[in-house]
C-alpha cells in the first residue's frame, strides 16, 4: 500500500508569515513530487514539482525534498490571504503514471 | 488554451440509476486520467488512458464502472448501477505525451447517489 501522509490541519498563519506544509511518502521508488493548490469547488492547480533532493524555489514558494527521509515540504513565504486554500501533496510512483495523493492540508492566512 | 473540462459539475441520482461523466482533456494531450475523492479520503487513481488505450485500470473499484475514450479525445466514465458508496468527486486530468508526471486537473464532477 503506497501512502502519502500530510501534516494534519487546518493550518492558520498571519499575513506575512511563513507557512510550512509537510508530507511523507512510503514508496522509496517514487520519482516525482508535486504540490497542488485547490480552492473550494475548483480544480487542483499544480504549483510546484520537484524531482531531486534539495530545494526548489519559485517566487514565494519553496519545495524541499529529502528522499532518504521520504519527506517533501512546501514553504510559502510572505503568506497572503489569497494563499488560503487546501494544499495537496502528490507523489508519482516508480511505475506507470498514476499519482498518489495525501488528504490535503487546509491553510488559512488571516489579515 | 482551454483547460481540462468536465461535465456535469454536479449530478444527483438515485441508487440503481446510471450516470455518465464526461471529460474533455487539454487539446493534444495523449494521457488522460480519472481519479476519485470520496468524503474524508484522499484523491485516488481510477485509470489511465494513453490515446484510446487503457494503460492502467487497476484503480477501478468494480465492474460497475466503465471508462471509454473513443478516438483518443474526450473520455466518459459510466457508473451502472450506481451505489451509495459511489458518491464523491470524480476528477479528470490530462498530460502531454512523455510528460505523464505533469498532470492538469479539471474541476471535477460531484456525484451524489441517494
Amino acid at each position: 500500500q503506497k501512502e502519502v501522509e500530510q501534516n494534519s490541519g487546518p493550518l492558520s498563519v498571519p499575513e506575512g508569515a511563513i507557512a510550512s506544509l509537510n508530507c511523507t511518502y512510503s514508496d522509496r521508488g517514487s520519482q516525482s513530487f508535486f504540490w497542488y493548490r485547490q480552492y473550494s469547488g475548483k480544480s487542483p492547480e499544480l504549483i510546484m514539482f520537484i524531482y531531486s533532493n534539495g530545494d526548489k524555489e519559485d517566487g514565494r514558494f519553496t519545495a524541499q525534498l529529502n528522499k532518504a527521509s521520504q519527506y517533501v515540504s512546501l514553504l510559502i513565504r510572505d503568506s497572503q490571504p489569497s494563499d488560503s486554500a487546501t494544499y495537496l501533496c502528490a507523489v508519482r510512483g516508480s511505475t506507470l503514471g498514476r499519482l498518489y495523493f495525501g488528504r490535503g492540508t487546509q491553510l488559512t492566512v488571516w489579515p | 488554451e482551454a483547460g481540462v473540462t468536465q461535465f456535469p459539475s454536479h449530478s444527483v441520482i438515485e441508487k440503481g440509476q446510471t450516470v455518465t461523466l464526461r471529460c474533455d482533456p487539454i487539446s493534444g494531450h495523449d494521457n488522460l486520467y480519472w481519479y476519485r475523492r470520496v468524503m474524508g479520503k484522499e484523491i485516488k487513481f481510477l485509470l489511465h488512458f494513453v490515446k484510446e488505450s487503457k494503460q492502467d485500470e487497476s484503480g477501478m473499484p468494480n465492474n460497475r464502472f466503465l471508462a471509454e475514450r473513443t478516438g483518443g479525445t474526450y473520455s466518459t466514465l459510466k457508473v451502472q448501477p450506481a451505489e451509495l458508496e459511489d458518491s464523491g468527486v470524480y476528477f479528470c486530468a490530462s498530460s502531454q505525451e512523455g510528460r505523464g508526471d505533469i498532470q492538469y486537473f479539471g474541476a471535477g464532477t460531484r456525484l451524489s447517489v441517494l
